[in-house]
């Protein structure tokens, strides 16, 4: 199966500019997770979709984050404006479902590495 | 999900077998063991899991103690491709932690 996807794979922005990342699921996959991975650190869950609803969205910084999922495929993460310590690796998951255990079926795109600059 | 402590980084020659330890004390009763692993310039991939009993697959072995309160994962012949973070994760949530570099080396 084709697996998740996800451009582009590198961007370069200015501070205060606005950057939208997109990511396409594997297919038939109803839950859609995005994090956020600093420099030397783990993934940071952003926000966590089932189909086209946000399920979880406690540490995403609403102030300048934004996201959607409209018609429960593919998704959208906006930064705007987008500031120094926002420079990380942008991650999206799939999953076939939440919610059941073991949660274990998450499958991670290769990521966008953003420099904030 | 419970809190895990893994060391910073281990280093394991090629050929031996790689023992990632992890201390999840504070788990309960129904999170499960969760393993991933990230190559450099990729997401993470998911390796194994296990509740109580201990797993195997064609990766990987996860033992889990009686207590439930420690795991080990074993890569049981490491090659130069098993350099990466290997993540351990004691909970439903998928939260990561630092988790441990592991260098094999020739």
């Amino acid at each position: 199966e084709a697996g998740v996807a996800q451009s582009p794979r590198y961007k370069i922005i200015e501070k205060r500019q606005s950057v939208a990342f997109w990511c396409n699921p594997i297919s038939g996959h109803a839950t859609l997770y995005w994090y956020q991975q600093i420099l030397g650190q783990g993934p940071k869950l952003l926000i966590q979709f089932q189909n086209n609803g946000v399920v979880d969205d406690s540490q995403l910084p609403k102030d300048r984050f934004s996201a959607e999922r409209l018609k429960g495929v593919d998704s959208t993460l906006k930064i705007q404006p987008a500031k120094l310590e926002d420079s990380a690796v942008y991650l999206c998951a799939s999953s076939l479902r939440s919610g059941t255990l073991p949660n274990y079926g998450y499958t991670f795109g290769s990521g966008t590495r953003l420099t904030v600059v | 999900d419970a809190k895990t402590t893994q060391p910073t980084s281990m280093d394991c020659a090629e050929g031996r077998a790689a023992n990632l330890p992890c201390n999840h004390s504070t788990i309960s009763g129904n999170e499960y063991v969760y393993w991933y692993r990230q190559i450099h310039s990729q997401g993470p991939q998911y390796i194994i899991h296990g509740l109580k009993n201990n797993e195997t697959n064609e990766m990987a072995s996860l033992i889990i103690t009686e207590d439930r309160k420690s795991s080990t994962l074993i890569l049981p012949h490491a090659t130069l491709r098993d350099t990466a973070v290997y993540y351990c994760i004691a909970g439903n949530m998928l939260t990561f932690g630092g988790g441990t570099r592991l260098m094999v080396k020739p």
